[in-house]
């Protein structure tokens, strides 16, 4: 049975540091990754969806990388601002459903 | 267009009653799914509609929980005999089409906060 699990589980960070979210899945068998961002009593917004084929994708400020052999993915975040307060959700694709982690909660202070 | 809207965002309910919850997935996706997320924890997966047609429907909790899609569009997820332990935050996704080696990304609702007292 695929299992997630995101280390930390919560992080606080100052404005302007380089952060580090991980991400591992027990079975390397997945088409893709997504990463979402879920504020407090919202929905989740995808952030970035790597495919299995892949090995990083980009956007803005934000850099995810997929090791699928190591079962691992980690999402950069440089330069953080207060507005990236939120909890970092990774999940993974094995067939149609996603399959989460529990999350990384991010405060950064300013 | 609009995204993934969900209807009512809050629902209170005594235990023994039935709800409906509503999902409207963005236009011209193919894919719809349900989630379950209780508090301090990732999503879990309910359902999973392609079109009409529900394909699987492995992680419903038990045959309290019933989903459709008739029109293949709007989806409703009904829970008959609310118990306390279905409090959860539930959330729909759509993506324009899944499966056969094609898994596009799943853009996700605001959620139906469940409350049974």
């Amino acid at each position: 049975k695929q299992e997630v699990t995101q280390i930390p589980a919560a992080l606080s960070v100052p404005e302007g540091e380089n952060l580090v979210l991980n991400c591992s899945f027990t079975d390397s068998a997945i088409y893709n990754l997504q990463w979402f961002r879920q504020d407090p009593g919202k929905g989740l917004t995808s952030l970035l969806l790597i495919q299995s084929s892949q090995r990083e994708q980009t956007s803005g400020r934000l850099n995810a990388s997929l090791d699928k052999s190591s079962g691992r993915s980690t999402l950069y975040i440089a330069a953080s601002q207060p507005g990236d307060s939120a909890t970092y959700l990774c999940a993974v694709g094995p067939g149609t459903a996603l399959i989460f982690g529990k999350g990384t909660t991010l405060s950064v202070s300013s | 267009g609009a995204g993934v809207s969900q209807s009512p965002r809050y629902k209170v309910a005594k235990r023994g009653q039935d709800v409906a919850l509503r999902c409207d997935p963005i236009s011209g996706h193919v894919s719809l799914f349900w989630y379950q997320q209780a508090l301090g924890q990732g999503p879990e997966f309910l359902t999973y509609f392609q079109n009409e047609a529900q394909l699987d429907k492995s992680g419903l909790p038990s045959d309290r929980f019933f989903a459709e899609r008739p029109e293949g569009s709007v989806s409703t997820l009904k829970i008959q005999r609310t118990q306390q332990e279905d409090s959860a935050v539930y959330l729909c996704a759509s993506s324009l089409i899944a499966g056969d080696d094609v898994y596009n990304e799943q853009f996700f609702g605001p959620g139906t906060r469940l409350t049974v007292l």
